[in-house]
């Protein structure tokens, strides 16, 4: 049974870095073919992927994002990190990880199964 | 970068069949899969690879994927299936592409 669940802080403040924690489970990431990615949605908007990192450690970023994101992984203890650096409030919304099963023989990843989302607000 | 692009809303009567469209750039040539998102509950995935469904959804969801377009349909459209749909694809320069989603409503 494949599961993941975030964690992190409900609240942070204008300009301060947002550490997230996926912690999952029914898997490994050291598979080839699997990734864990992370995505976010601000309130009534749509999705938007933000990074992910595979079984090699290739790590893959949003462009516009890039330079204020890092995605790193804890094999032994099937945890994915994602840091976000100079909160805005306009990064306000509910951030999911996801395992995505990417094909590289088909240029192909879909998320089959995702987190409960954990929703992050930025206030002063 | 690559973009998908969606109308924002569907509207269907129950029983009837709802179309959900998702555009891009031969976007035939790559591999889609559709997501659907209930108020207040994380994205399911739905159809990957174009038209396959995974284990435990409903035989009325399926998918094509041709020229510029791919399509969701549900058939015999029920008031559960009442959410938004997202598209999405992977792309060598953007990675992964989400479409901006569509409501779907049944009336």
């Amino acid at each position: 049974q494949v599961t993941l669940r975030e964690s992190g802080p409900a609240l942070v403040k204008p300009t301060q870095t947002l550490t997230l924690t996926c912690t999952f489970s029914g898997f490994s990431l050291n598979t080839r073919g699997l990734c864990v990615s992370w995505i976010r949605q601000p309130p009534g908007k749509a999705l938007e992927w933000l990074a992910l990192i595979d079984w090699d450690d290739e790590q893959y970023y949003t462009t516009s994002l890039k330079t204020r994101l890092t995605i790193s992984k804890d094999t032994s203890k099937n945890q994915v990190v994602l840091t976000m650096t100079n909160m805005d409030p306009v990064d306000t919304g509910t951030y999911f990880c996801a395992r995505m099963n990417f094909h590289s023989e088909n240029d192909e990843g879909y998320l089959d199964y995702w987190g409960q989302g954990a929703l992050v607000t930025v206030s002063s | 970068s690559y973009e998908l692009t969606q109308s924002p809303s569907v509207s269907v009567s129950p029983g009837q069949t709802a179309s959900i469209t998702c555009s891009g750039y031969k976007l035939g040539e790559k591999y889609v899969c559709w997501y659907q998102q209930k108020p207040g509950q994380s994205p399911m995935m739905i159809i990957y690879q174009d038209n396959k469904r995974p284990s435990g959804i409903p035989e009325r969801f399926s998918g094509s994927n041709s020229g510029n377009t791919a399509t969701l349909t549900i058939s015999g459209t029920q008031a559960v299936d009442e959410a938004e749909y997202y598209c999405q694809a992977w792309d060598s320069s953007t990675d992964v592409v989400f479409g901006g989603g569509t409501r779907l409503t049944v009336l």
